[in-house]
């Protein structure tokens, strides 16, 4: 099974700030990559899908880039309903689906 | 508007066996698969397998295979997932959510899961 990895498991950041997220897999997966944002008790919502590609009605701040194994999520000015769990996940071994293990973005 | 509906919160002794259900809105429900996906209190999201509503073998997480059932009901729009021999470690949110396929400009195809039920709250408890 293909393997997923996150960093940093947890940031803490302040509104405006230029947040990075790194995902990594263990082995090449193109671009089948996707990021999803979690808040507490709620399900996930996909931001980006196919690593770069921005789903409709996600504001702009939020940007992909990467591919092969390296992958990043950017938020450029960090709003305060951002904060929440990131994660991100491969579809390249479809159907088959694997989860990184999740950033968590908290307040400074 | 497409909507994935779960059964309700279930409280189990260890042992015991759970059996969640998703019913499936808004859609032709044989046009996608259905995946589940738990989340332990306070962790990640885990992916547990897929199931196909057109049929065929279920697709399972090497962690559950052999022990985790997933099965679709055409006539009722709904997916089910049964989960015998609890134990504490099951203890865990269970969503389920829709495979959504989107072909780009450059016929590459992508597939990501949009939407997800509300989750379904499974404790295992003695």
């Amino acid at each position: 099974d293909i393997q997923m990895t996150q960093s940093p498991s947890s940031l803490s950041a302040s509104v405006g700030d230029r947040v990075t997220i790194t995902c990594r897999a263990s082995q090449s997966i193109s671009r089948d990559l996707n990021w999803y944002q979690q808040k507490p008790g709620k399900a996930p919502k996909v931001l980006i899908y196919g690593a770069f590609n921005l789903q409709s009605g996600v504001p702009s701040r939020f940007s992909g880039s990467g591919s092969g194994t390296d992958f990043t999520l950017t938020i450029s000015s960090l709003q305060p309903e951002d904060f929440a769990t990131y994660y991100c996940q491969q579809s390249y071994s479809t159907p088959l689906f694997t989860f990184g293990p999740g950033t968590k973005v908290d307040m400074k | 508007h497409v909507q994935l509906v779960q059964s309700g919160a279930e409280v189990k002794r260890p042992g015991a066996s759970v059996n969640i259900s998703c019913e499936a809105s808004g859609y032709t429900f044989t046009t996608y698969s259905l995946h589940w996906v738990r989340q332990a209190p306070g962790q990640g999201l885990e992916w547990m397998g897929v199931v196909d509503p057109r049929g065929g073998a279920p697709t399972y997480a090497q962690k559950f295979q052999g022990r985790v059932t997933m099965t679709a009901d055409t006539s009722a729009s709904t997916v089910y997932l049964t989960l015998p021999g609890l134990t504490s470690e099951d203890t865990a949110v269970y969503f389920c959510a829709r495979d959504f396929q989107f072909t780009g400009s450059s016929s590459r195809i992508y597939k990501w899961l949009e939407p997800w039920g509300q989750g379904t709250l499974v404790i295992v408890s003695s």
